[in-house]
């Protein structure tokens, strides 16, 4: 299944809200997750089953869903969220990844 | 405490086979609903699902690579081993292990460190 994933980019500033896209290739339920990378580390989950927040996750970070369009907004952007955003579908194997989004300042 | 970590050769030569450990500890692999997958990271580029092993010995690979790899975990249920044949440069990348549990998050909830492994004769 296709994740696409947008933007690839995104400049923002502290207190900022912004949004990321991620479409699936086709219905995927709600098994959609997402991640945040910092440079240099692994991978750490933020939400899963498309609007959960995962423990100890900011209750900035929130997760929606319109059919197979997946959003991930974050308000009031912190300094530590500037970091790669990746969208993951769990619905079936290949459990794919989109191509990330990368927030920068 | 749940923790997984990667070890194994941080340089092959290319056609060579790549063998990667990843240790676990604070739960068990034959647990109902557990799973470690393995996911890869060139530099500077996406992260790639590579596949993952349940606690029911089921597997699942990445098609692109199926022909190329195996993932498997030992009789003592502490780790998972990845065995990639015949590699290439383009197979250079940082390779993590992560536990997925279907019963709960159907997500991998948490990751190795990471292992990066270099590919050149």
């Amino acid at each position: 299944i296709q994740m696409t994933q947008s933007p690839t980019s995104l400049s923002a500033s502290v207190g900022d809200r912004v949004t990321i896209s991620c479409r699936a290739g086709q219905n995927i339920n709600t098994y959609l997750n997402w991640y945040q990378q910092k440079p240099g580390t692994a991978p750490s989950l933020l939400i899963y089953a498309s609007s959960t927040l995962h423990s100890g996750v900011p209750s900035r970070f929130v997760g929606s869903v319109s059919g197979t369009n997946f959003t991930l907004t974050v308000s009031g952007l912190q300094p530590e969220d500037f970091a790669t955003y990746y969208c993951q579908q769990t619905y079936s194997t290949p459990y794919t990844f989109g191509q990330g989004t990368k927030l920068e300042i | 405490q749940i923790t997984l970590k990667e070890s194994g050769p941080t340089l092959v030569r290319p056609t060579q086979t790549l063998s990667l450990t990843c240790t676990v500890s604070g739960f068990s692999l034959s647990t109902t609903g557990v799973g470690v997958g393995w996911v890869r990271q060139p530099p500077g580029q996406a992260l790639e699902w590579l596949g993952i092993v349940y606690w029911d010995g089921d597997q699942f690979y990445s098609p692109s690579l199926k022909s190329r790899l195996t993932i498997t975990k030992d009789a003592a249920e502490t780790q998972v081993v990845l065995t990639l044949t015949n590699m290439d440069p383009f197979d250079a990348a940082t390779y993590y292990c992560a536990q997925l549990r279907t019963l709960r998050s159907f997500a991998f909830e948490v990751w190795g460190p990471g292992t990066r492994v270099a590919v050149s004769s």
